[in-house]
């Protein structure tokens, strides 16, 4: 079955610590992004990939980083820097024309102890 | 700022009965589509209907239907004959062109829908 699936479904940290989130999709396609999710927010971008090897900052990309070594995976690493990472992670795809539609990975959990 | 508003933070309907629920957006794009998204408590998005701002007739799912205006920028969805299964925050999405240039979809902050039996 074609998707896209995200690891693990629930993470839990120490403060200052670095945890990388994983994403990977056999859509096929191009582009892919990462969001953060808060209570009574929206969806806000944080990372996005339209190629391999090349990827932009969102609108909130302060205190993480990310990797396109391969089309299939885009993993997102949440560093010490993030004042506040506590919060669920969306992963998504889609063809790069962004008149497609996105594909959203389970999500992951994140909260810092 | 582009954005994309939802004025509606909550809804709630009785089942089987119609509700709408409104979006506005600010593109500065000619040709585009608009998204609306249903997120239900297991949390994981799935597109509800999808529309292409250069047709203009109104695209339509099943219970799920657009009133597109495009000259108000405007997209609200209408769920018809609501069911339980329908409870779940609704999101909508729009192409913004990003600060860096680039263009990204961006989402309203939600609608959370409650169905009243």
């Amino acid at each position: 079955d074609g998707g896209i699936t995200q690891s693990p479904k629930y993470l839990f940290r120490k403060e200052g610590q670095n945890v990388t989130l994983s994403c990977e999709q056999n859509l096929n396609h191009d582009a892919m992004y990462w969001y953060r999710q808060d209570p009574g927010q929206g969806l806000r971008l944080i990372y996005y990939s339209q190629i391999v090897n090349d990827f932009q900052k969102g609108d909130i990309a302060e205190g993480y980083s990310v990797s396109r070594e391969k089309k299939e995976s885009f993993p997102l690493t949440v560093t010490s820097a993030q004042k506040n990472p506590t919060a669920f992670y969306l992963c998504a795809s889609s063809p790069r024309d962004l008149r497609n539609e996105q594909f959203f990975g389970p999500g992951t959990r994140l909260t810092v102890l | 700022a582009q954005t994309v508003t939802q004025s509606q933070p909550e809804m709630s309907v009785q089942e089987a009965e119609t509700v709408t629920l409104s979006c506005t957006y600010d593109t500065s794009e000619s040709d585009y589509y608009l998204f609306w998204y249903k997120q239900p408590p297991s949390r994981q998005m799935i597109l509800v209907i999808r529309q292409e701002a250069y047709k203009q007739q109104n695209a339509t799912e099943n219970r799920f239907s657009v009133n597109f205006q495009k000259a108000a920028k405007s997209f609200s969805l209408k769920i018809s004959d609501s069911q339980l299964g329908d409870a779940a925050m609704y999101f909508c999405a729009s192409p913004l062109i990003s600060n860096f240039g680039n263009e990204k979809l961006t989402f309203g902050t939600g609608t959370r829908l409650t169905i009243i039996p």
